[in-house]
Formats: C-alpha cells, structure tokens, sequence
C-alpha cells in the first residue's frame, strides 16, 4: 500500500536559519503530493502541493519539487521565522482511479519545528 | 467562502451519552471525509463520503455513525463511546474524491471521554 515517511522530529532553528524537511514515500500509479502544517490547537492547513514529476509547490516561503526518480518531497524555507513553529505533515494522495485508496491521503508520521528568537 | 466549519469546538461526553459533531462547507465541494487525530500522530481517515453517499469506511466501529444529509454538511453520531476514543476529530472537504483534489479541514473538535 500507499506510504509516507518522514524526517524525525523534532527540529529545533534559530530564526533566519535554513529548514528542510525530508519526505520520501512509496506509492503504486502516480500520486498527487502534499504539504500540511498544523498550528497548535488549529486543524490541518494546506502549505504546497505538486501533481506531476518536477513540479514545483511554493507558498509563504516555503517550497518542494516532487522528484519521481528518487521519490521524494523534501520542504524547504530558506530563512524560517519564530511564526513558522508548528507541525509539518507530508502527504500523497492515492492515485489509482476506482480503487479504495483513490483521492485518500496518507500522512507522514509529523516533524515538529520549533524556532527560537 | 473557503472555510470548513466545526461545532462544538470542545465535547466532554460520558460513555453513556449520545452526542453528534456537525461539518459545514459552503464551498461547493461534493467529497467530504472525518478524520480521527490523536495526540503528536496524524490523522486517521474514518469515512469518505462523495456526492452524499458513502465512499470508505475505515472499517470504524459502529458507535461512530456518520450522515450526510446534503453536500454541505456532514454529521458524525457518537454513542457510547470509549475513553480511547478521546480526540481530536477533523473534517475536510474537497472539490471531488480524487488525487487531484486538496482537502480544506476544519478547526476540530476536542472530544473528551470520560
């Protein structure tokens, strides 16, 4: 089946420093891909996503290129502030057309990010 | 409007009680999906359901009893429930079940059993 691994957590920055988060999953057919955050108390909100090898998502900073030949996802933000802290989730969606696992996500594990001032 | 809404935003139920959890989205989307979340972990799927009618079930237990009485709203029935079934529950919606389509989720509800 359909699986997400993420970078353990947790991730500790400075303001300003460099982030990535490595996610690399293991899907059959051609899913779509997807970044969460979850502010603390907050429900899921959608970061990026990408449907097709090299596509690019951005938004807010942040960035991930979905990479086929390595099957990868990696988030990164070249300059992460204190606003920043949360929980990121990577995410696939499944792809195959009729099947049960068809539009269904499955989420990573989570990497929580703390930045401090 | 690209909200998805979720009342209550904190439940505290007894094991004995019958309580339900409403979703509304007025985004025009026909997929709708309830999500279990515990603490530090992601979220679960529940059920999936796609132009009203019931798509995936997660093989829930059966005190959980969703409804969707129209496309913009989505119900969650709970009846004697567990401690272990404290948690936050999320719904999201999304233009249509597919692989294409992101999901918007709510706020949650906190659910306490006691």
């Amino acid at each position: 089946g359909d699986s997400v691994t993420q970078m353990e957590g947790p991730v500790t920055l400075s303001e300003e420093a460099f982030l990535t988060i490595n996610c690399t999953y293991t899907a059959t057919g051609y899913p779509s891909l997807f970044w969460y955050v979850q502010y603390p108390g907050e429900g899921l909100q959608l970061l990026l996503k990408a449907t097709k090898a090299d596509d690019k998502g951005s938004n807010k900073g942040f960035e991930a290129t979905y990479r086929k030949e390595t099957t990868s996802f990696h988030l990164e933000k070249g300059s992460v502030q204190v606003s920043d802290s949360a929980v990121y989730f990577c995410a696939l969606s499944g792809s195959n057309a009729g099947g049960t696992s068809y539009g269904k996500l499955t989420f990573g594990q989570g990497t929580i990010l703390t930045v401090h001032p | 409007d690209t909200e998805v809404t979720q009342t209550p935003k904190h439940l505290v139920m007894g094991m004995t009680n019958k309580k339900s959890l409403k979703c509304e989205q007025h985004m025009g989307h026909r997929a709708m999906y309830w999500y279990k979340q515990k603490a530090k972990k992601p979220p679960e799927l529940m059920f999936v359901y796609s132009y009203e009618k019931l798509s995936i079930n997660e093989s829930v237990p059966s005190r959980f009893s969703p409804e969707c009485p129209n496309s913009s709203l989505l119900n969650l029935h709970l009846h004697a429930l567990q401690p272990e079934d404290s948690a936050l529950y999320l719904c999201a919606s999304s233009q249509e079940r597919g692989r294409y389509n992101e999901q918007f989720f709510g706020p949650g509800t906190r659910l306490t059993v006691l």
